[in-house]
């Protein structure tokens, strides 16, 4: 299995333009997570989905940060418009058994910066 | 709020030393907690996923004991290695899986 996959990577933008960042579960999962890494916060949960239901998106900063999830293959958050503060590792994971106990299995990041 | 605290915040290590760090959390409504893993410019990977009061799980030189009725886990690296440098993160994990992480502990071993 391939994992969590996201992308891009690295994404650098001018403060206002529009940023959507996407994630693809790993196959199976029926749970998405969204996180943001910042050195002052650590990592913090934005908003997770069951079965593709948004069902906390109380960690979701303010209206300018949006998430959704088409389907059990694919989710975005989007931020639109980006600001400077906005800049930090964004992570999706998804949940899966680990030793028969479910855990959180993590993509390798995107990391954001807002000029 | 659910807090979850680990300690030190960061540690430096000689190779060949062991070592050990600390993740303290609420006793109350316990389901699991969860040590990850994290390496610099990588994503948190799962290293243990406990349950149960008395737990001990074991990797290769890393362990780790659970103890939910104080709200205490402690992780172990014997022998640490340079490769062994990573920030180690737990996370308080409820039935749903939600996790809530604590700082991390960064661990560097010199060589």
């Amino acid at each position: 299995d391939a994992g969590v996959i996201q992308s891009p990577r690295h994404e650098v933008t001018e403060m206002g333009q529009e940023v959507t960042l996407r994630c693809k579960p790993i196959s199976g999962h029926n749970s998405l997570f969204w996180y943001r890494q910042t050195m002052m916060r650590g990592l913090e949960l934005l908003i997770y989905f069951n079965n593709n239901v948004p069902i906390d998106d109380s960690g979701m900063p303010e209206d300018r940060f949006s998430a959704k999830m088409p389907n059990a293959s694919f989710s975005t958050l989007k931020i639109q418009p980006s600001e400077p503060r906005d800049s930090a590792v964004y992570f999706c994971a998804s949940r899966g058994q680990y030793n028969r106990v479910e855990t959180q299995y993590f993509g390798p990041g995107t990391r954001l910066l807002v000029l | 709020i659910l807090n979850v605290e680990q300690s030190p915040q960061s540690l430096h290590v000689q190779e060949g030393d062991s070592t050990n760090f600390t993740c303290s959390f609420p006793s109350s409504n316990f389901y699991a907690l969860h040590w990850y893993r994290w390496e610099t410019a990588k994503s948190p990977e799962a290293l243990f996923v406990m349950t149960l009061n008395g737990d001990e799980k074991k990797k290769g030189r890393i362990s780790a004991t659970l103890n939910t009725k104080e709200g205490y886990s402690y992780l172990y690296i014997k022998g640490s290695q340079p490769e062994d440098s990573a920030t180690y993160l737990c996370a308080w994990g409820d039935a749903g899986n939600m996790l809530t992480f604590g700082g991390g502990t960064r661990l560097m071993v010199k060589p």
